[in-house]
Parts: structure tokens; sequence; C-alpha cells
């Protein structure tokens, strides 16, 4: 197993246009989870996933952004009519139901929005 | 509202030395985890140690231990024989342990420099 896995590493983009990064989980994890994080801060949730059911929603994530994970595997974000302040780097997590505490995270995708 | 905070936005220790990173965090309720991840420059972030808040005992991995003071909701990262590779930021993180609750609510971070 490599990992989680977080396609693209980086991406460039002019404003209002659309992105979409992908996250592979590490196969048996069935939860996974898309945090925001901004230079200088800490991680911010945005939402989680429990197979393929998204279960919970950050009001950070507004209706620009849409996150799916179809068949409980891979998960893709997307952010709709992008805007300067949506530059950040994207972490995707994943973790299993019973395990008690940490998520394995990874690399992370970063945006800049031109 | 749950929330975590660091205080010191950067320290530097001597290879070698001991460094104590703080942490304080704001809560209603009993029973929760709390966490230390370490996010080197590559940004991946990595689990360095974990507390359950109803274990008194502070948790330790190796170099690195925990003084959690659940009545003073503190939760501080000692690291010993600092060596040059945990150069890093340092995030503290929360999480209660109750039904739904799985969302991790992070600090600002330290940005931990180790000098030779």
């Amino acid at each position: 197993d490599t990992g989680v896995s977080q396609n693209p590493r980086h991406k460039i983009t002019k404003r209002g246009q659309n992105v979409t990064f992908r996250c592979d989980p590490i196969s048996e994890h069935n939860r996974l989870y898309w945090y925001r994080q901004t230079l200088g801060q800490g991680p911010e949730f945005l939402t989680y996933f429990q197979n393929e059911a998204q279960l919970e929603k950050s009001r950070l994530l507004s209706d620009r952004f849409s996150a799916e994970r179809p068949k409980g595997s891979f998960s893709t974000l997307e952010i709709q009519r992008t805007e300067q302040g949506d530059s950040a780097m994207y972490l995707c997590a994943s973790s299993l139901v019973v395990h008690e505490g940490g998520y394995t995270f990874g690399s992370g995708t970063r945006l800049t929005v031109v | 509202a749950q929330t975590v905070t660091q205080s010191q936005p950067e320290m530097s220790v001597q290879e070698a030395e001991t460094v104590t990173l703080s942490c304080t965090y704001d809560t209603s309720e009993s029973d929760y985890y709390l966490f230390w991840y370490k996010q080197p420059p590559s940004r991946q972030m990595i689990l360095v140690i974990r507390q359950e808040a109803y274990k008194q005992q502070n948790a330790t991995e190796n170099r690195f231990s925990v003084n959690f003071q659940k009545a003073a909701k503190s939760f501080s990262l000692k690291i010993s024989d600092s060596q040059l590779g945990d150069a890093a930021m340092y995030f503290c993180a929360y999480r209660p342990i109750i039904q739904g609750a799985q969302k991790l609510v992070f600090g600002q971070g330290t940005r931990l420099t180790i000098n030779p």
C-alpha cells in the first residue's frame, strides 16, 4: 500500500475556471476527509465520507465546492468558478471507522488561482 | 465551539537538546482525543503522538512525550535529543469522542527549527 495519493500535486488556474482534484485513500479505509490549509495556518475541515455517503460538510464548503466518492473508493473535490481566495493546499486523509484517533494524510494538492 | 491554540508560531532548539511545544484547547466535552502532527517541508502530515483524555498517563513515543493537563486544558509536546529531521511544522489537534464527530480541529501550528 502506497498510502493516500493526491493528484495533481500542483494546479495553477485562472480565476473563474473550474478545477477538480482527486484523492485515492488507503484501500481498506472506509472514511475519507478533505481539509483546506492556507499558508501559515492549520488545516480546516471541509467534508468527510463514510464509504460513498457524505456525512458532514463544513460551512467553508460553499455552493461552488462539491465532493464525491462514487464507489466508496477514490474521491474528487471540484471547485467551480474559482476565486483568488480559493488558493490553498487541499489535503485528503483517510481512516478506518473503528480506528481510534489519527488519520493518514496525503501530500496535498496546492491550488494557485491567478 | 471547540478551539485549539498554539501560542508559539516559531521555536528553535540546538541539535541534541530538548524542546517543548505548547498547546491549549477549549471544549465542554469530557471524552476526546488529542494529537500532535508533524508536517515536514514535503507537506505530508504525519501523526507523532496521540492521547486519550480518559487516560491519566501521559503518552510517550520514543523521543516524543506529552504533558497532558486535563483540568488546565493543556497538551504540550516534548521532543528530547532533537535531531535535524525533527525540523517541521507541528500541529496540535483535537477530536471529541462522540457519535458522528469525526473532524479534527487543528491549531495554527509551530514551526520548529533545529540548529546544528
